[in-house]
């Protein structure tokens, strides 16, 4: 089955500054790509995804890239926010499942 | 205006109990999940039901028992409480399969004494 490797686990930036969680997984019919922000105490909720007929998606200050043939996707967040300081995972999802599979989260911390 | 909502929030018992936790939603949608998110975050299906069927099992203890009375309710009844079943219990549910945004509930932070 699908799995999904996420890096790094823990990530510190300075505020301002941009952070990238990247993750890698294994079954190349994998197409859609959703990443969850997940704040403390709270239920994870979906800041983004891609299909894998797109390389790059943006939305203000998130983009997400997908290098197929590599199989890997990356999370990039530019001029980081105290508020951007979350557990982030990234997910991969196969047409024939009807599920998607997670990696094991990043906690992202913002440095004031 | 919640839509998707879990009770209880916080459930402690004791090993060998049999304990309950409700989910509903109110978006409309015909896809909902229960997910297990272990002390280290690791996020994992247990399962998923579409229009009141199972679809998906992902070899969960049977002493977790799943129950869909309509498109908008997902329960998870559980007997004999071990230890290891502590955790948070996300329900989730979306407009089709997974390959939709999946919108979260709040947990429901499970301890097993």
């Amino acid at each position: 089955g699908e799995n999904v490797e996420q890096h790094p686990s823990t990530l510190s930036v300075q505020e301002g500054d941009s952070a990238v969680i990247k993750c890698t997984y294994s079954d190349s019919a994998s197409n859609y790509f959703p990443w969850y922000k997940q704040e403390l105490g709270k239920g994870p909720q979906l800041i983004i995804d891609i299909r894998s007929n797109v390389g790059e998606k943006k939305d203000q200050r998130i983009a997400v890239t997908l290098n197929k043939t590599a199989k890997h996707f990356s999370l990039h967040i530019t001029e980081t926010q105290p508020e951007d300081s979350a557990v982030y995972f990234c997910a991969a999802s196969i047409n024939r499942d009807d599920k998607i599979i997670f990696g094991k989260g990043t906690r992202l911390h913002i440095l004031p | 205006d919640t839509a998707v909502s879990q009770t209880p929030k916080y459930l402690v018992t004791q090993m060998g109990n049999d304990k309950s936790i409700k989910c509903e939603q109110n978006l409309g949608h015909d896809t909902m999940y229960w997910y297990k998110q272990d002390s280290k975050k690791f996020l994992k299906i247990m399962f998923s039901y579409n229009n009141k069927e199972l679809i998906i099992n992902e070899t969960v203890p049977n002493r977790f028992s799943p129950k869909s009375p309509d498109k908008a309710h997902l329960n998870l009844h559980i007997n004999s409480l071990e230890l290891g079943d502590s955790a948070v219990y996300f329900c989730a549910s979306s407009q089709g399969v997974a390959r939709h945004e999946q919108f979260f509930g709040p947990g429901t932070r499970l301890t097993v004494l």
